[in-house]
């Protein structure tokens, strides 16, 4: 069955900072894989979407970047965090298609 | 600009009782529709997808799609205090890759 992986679960990092978050999935092949961010008591924003390695698509203008160095690995960055920054990010992936996206754990990020 | 509109509720239920959750969506070229939970301070979890007009029931979850009125409903039978979550509706359209767009979701309160 497939499996995914999000860490670290929660971060505070201080303003001016730099981010990494990881994403994994395993059992299965080539995942269309997602970075969302959920502020407190909103819905979802979509950030980054990937079909392949080394595709990245963006949503929407911010100081976010993805990359996605393998195939079941998605990487969400940051040089330098704004207050704005803090939230809720959830990856997901899915096979495409008609099939429903599966989130990972989320991380819960705080930027003080 | 594809919008999945919900009321935000909170949706107060007794105990034992039906909880019927309802979703409207704006573009008619929606493939697919699903429904998840999301407790507090968690990832959503996907409990109901429907892809075809009509009913589709897994346990005490029904989903409910009518296309031509654009709209989608979970009803949860005999709701259990842990039934009390905010759950998402989502659509998904597809082309060049799978776009899901979230509602912002229904707060549901199953009162014991």
């Amino acid at each position: 069955s497939q499996t995914i992986h999000q860490w670290p679960a929660t971060l505070v990092q201080p303003v001016g900072s730099p981010l990494s978050l990881e994403c994994t999935v395993e059992g299965t092949s080539n995942p269309n894989l997602y970075w969302y961010r959920q502020a407190a008591g909103r819905g979802l924003q979509l950030l980054f979407y990937s079909v392949g390695i080394g595709q990245i698509s963006s949503e929407v203008p911010q100081n976010l970047s993805a990359s996605r160095p393998q195939d079941r690995q998605f990487i969400l960055s940051s040089k330098k965090l704004l207050l704005s920054d803090s939230g809720f990010y959830l990856c997901a992936w899915s096979t495409g298609g008609k099939e429903p996206q599966h989130f990972g754990d989320g991380t819960r990020l705080s930027i003080l | 600009q594809k919008e999945v509109e919900q009321n935000s509720g909170p949706l107060s239920v007794p105990e034992g009782a039906i909880a019927s959750l309802n979703c409207t969506y704006s573009d008619r070229g929606s493939q697919s529709f699903f429904w998840y939970r999301q407790y507090s301070g968690k990832s959503p979890e996907l409990i109901m997808f429907i892809y075809s007009n009509g009913d589709k029931e897994d346990g005490r979850f029904t989903a409910q799609l009518n296309k031509a009125s654009q709209y989608v409903s979970l009803l949860i039978r005999d709701s259990q205090p842990s039934d009390s979550a905010t759950y998402l509706c989502a659509v998904t359209e597809f082309g060049g890759y799978q776009k899901v767009t979230f509602g912002t979701g229904t707060k549901l309160q199953v009162i014991p």
